[in-house]
């Protein structure tokens, strides 16, 4: 079964740090571009970032909230995608998702996404 | 970076009913664009790519369409498993950071 499964997630307080990771299951986990998703409570979907695949230089793109205080690596041994988060804010607060394009011809449209994991920033 | 803006924010409408949401890019994104849907709780799921591919699995009266700027969503006969928030996305490859519109909320009227 193709999946992602994610892990981390808690309380934090402002200013804190905090690690979230995404494991692939079911599929070459090295040949897809991994994302990073989140949902503030009762608000909409904000895309936070992006990993390319290693032939696509494994570059990352962030989102201009978390440029510079997010950091998104990948360890295709272990099938991992991470995300690690410092500097935190009240704001940050929000489920975040990591998701793929595992089907043929999606190029960008996200198939599979992880179950999510709530981070709470607060005081 | 590419803005995203659906309309309406909400929308009432009826079992049968046909409905449909517009999706505005700030730029031409080409066809670049995807819908999700989700539900309280869970995460999205993909129903459109490429502005007008349905995804595998997806029920046939789902139905993208639009390129460039502007793209719809419709649904040709809106089901009770279809209350639910509807989100557009732009992927273009070509840029550096990809965007959701804010979401449409189908309730049931």
């Amino acid at each position: 079964e193709v999946q992602l499964v994610q892990s981390g997630g808690g309380l934090v307080k402002p200013g804190g740090s905090l690690r979230l990771s995404c494991a692939g299951s079911g599929f070459t986990f090295s040949n897809f571009w991994m994302t990073w998703v989140r949902q503030a409570p009762g608000k909409g979907l904000q895309w936070v970032g992006r990993i390319k695949h290693k032939p696509d230089g494994g570059t990352t793109d962030y989102a201009a909230p978390v440029k510079d205080r997010f950091t998104i690596s990948r360890d295709d041994s272990k099938n991992t995608v991470s995300l690690q988060m410092n500097s935190l804010r009240t704001e940050d607060t929000a489920v975040y998702y990591c998701a793929t394009d595992v089907g043929s011809g999606l190029e960008g449209a996200y198939d599979i996404w992880g179950q999510g994991t709530m981070v709470t920033v607060s005081s | 970076d590419i803005q995203m803006t659906q309309s309406p924010s909400t929308l009432s409408a009826s079992v049968g009913d046909r409905v449909t949401i517009t999706c505005r890019a700030s730029q031409s994104i080409s066809s670049w664009l995807a819908w999700y849907q989700q539900k309280p709780g869970k995460a999205p799921k993909l129903l459109i790519y490429k502005a007008s591919s349905l995804q595998s699995g997806v029920p046939s009266r789902f139905s993208g369409s639009g390129s460039g700027t502007e793209f719809t969503l419709t649904i040709s006969s809106l089901q009770s498993d279809d209350f639910a928030t509807y989100y557009c996305q732009q992927y273009n490859r070509y840029s550096p950071t990809w965007t959701f519109g804010q979401g449409t909320k189908v309730e049931i009227k």
